[in-house]
């Protein structure tokens, strides 16, 4: 099946420091969608991104989509305790393949 | 409100049972899908639907069965055949196509 890796698998930062997850596809992608996933918790999604170049904000979140829509990145400004989580990536149509995840940790 | 629910919350059971997992949803979707989570992993896709009396399998599916004899319900069975059935599952459902995802809250299956 399709092959969607996401890095860093890990990532602690200070609070207020910036954080970015990067993922990257195996083969061309129609979309991209982002999931957060608190502890315990069941993913959310976040956003979609369909079109090459494209870059959207939701606040302190800026999501990219390659020009070759076969990779996306995640960054957040000023990290607060509350981005605590494990970010997802998608990608597909009728079937979504999902990111290994990268795993957030925010040191107050 | 809508939504989708799974039960049970927690589950155990012993080697060589079967079990099946609830989930239903009230957004009038047409696709649904389970997926299965080992810590520290994403995501795998075992079976998925798209519409009523039929569905597909995922890249994990062996072990596995489902049914979608009504659109709002598509449980998922884990049989004795799964090797390492102990895992956090995940249901989700879409309107179709690239649609976002909406999860349940899980079911986690511990097996003695």
């Amino acid at each position: 099946g399709q092959q969607v890796m996401q890095i860093p698998q890990y990532q602690h930062v200070q609070e207020g420091e910036d954080f970015t997850t990067y993922c990257n596809s195996s083969t061309t992608l129609s979309n991209i969608q982002w999931y957060k996933q608190r502890p315990g918790g069941h993913p959310v999604f976040l956003i979609q991104l369909v079109k090459s170049g494209e870059v959207k904000k939701q606040k302190r979140l800026t999501f990219q989509f390659g020009e070759a829509k076969k990779n996306s990145s995640l960054h957040i400004t000023a990290t607060q305790t509350t981005d605590v989580g494990t970010y997802f990536c998608a990608g597909g149509r009728n079937q979504f393949y999902f990111g290994t995840g990268t795993s957030l940790t925010v040191i107050p | 409100d809508g939504g989708i629910t799974q039960s049970p919350k927690y589950l155990f059971r012993k080697e060589g049972q079967n079990v099946t997992l609830s989930c239903e949803q009230n957004l009038n979707h047409d696709a649904m899908y389970w997926y299965r989570q080992d810590p520290g992993q994403g995501l795998r896709l075992i079976y998925y639907s798209q519409i009523v009396n039929d569905f597909q399998k995922g890249d994990i599916a062996e072990g596995y069965s489902v049914s979608r004899e009504k659109k709002e319900s598509f449980p998922l069975t884990v049989t004795s055949a799964q090797k390492n059935p102990t895992a956090f599952y995940l249901c989700a459902s879409t309107r179709g196509g690239a649609g976002e995802l909406f999860f349940g809250e899980g079911s986690r299956l511990t097996v003695l």
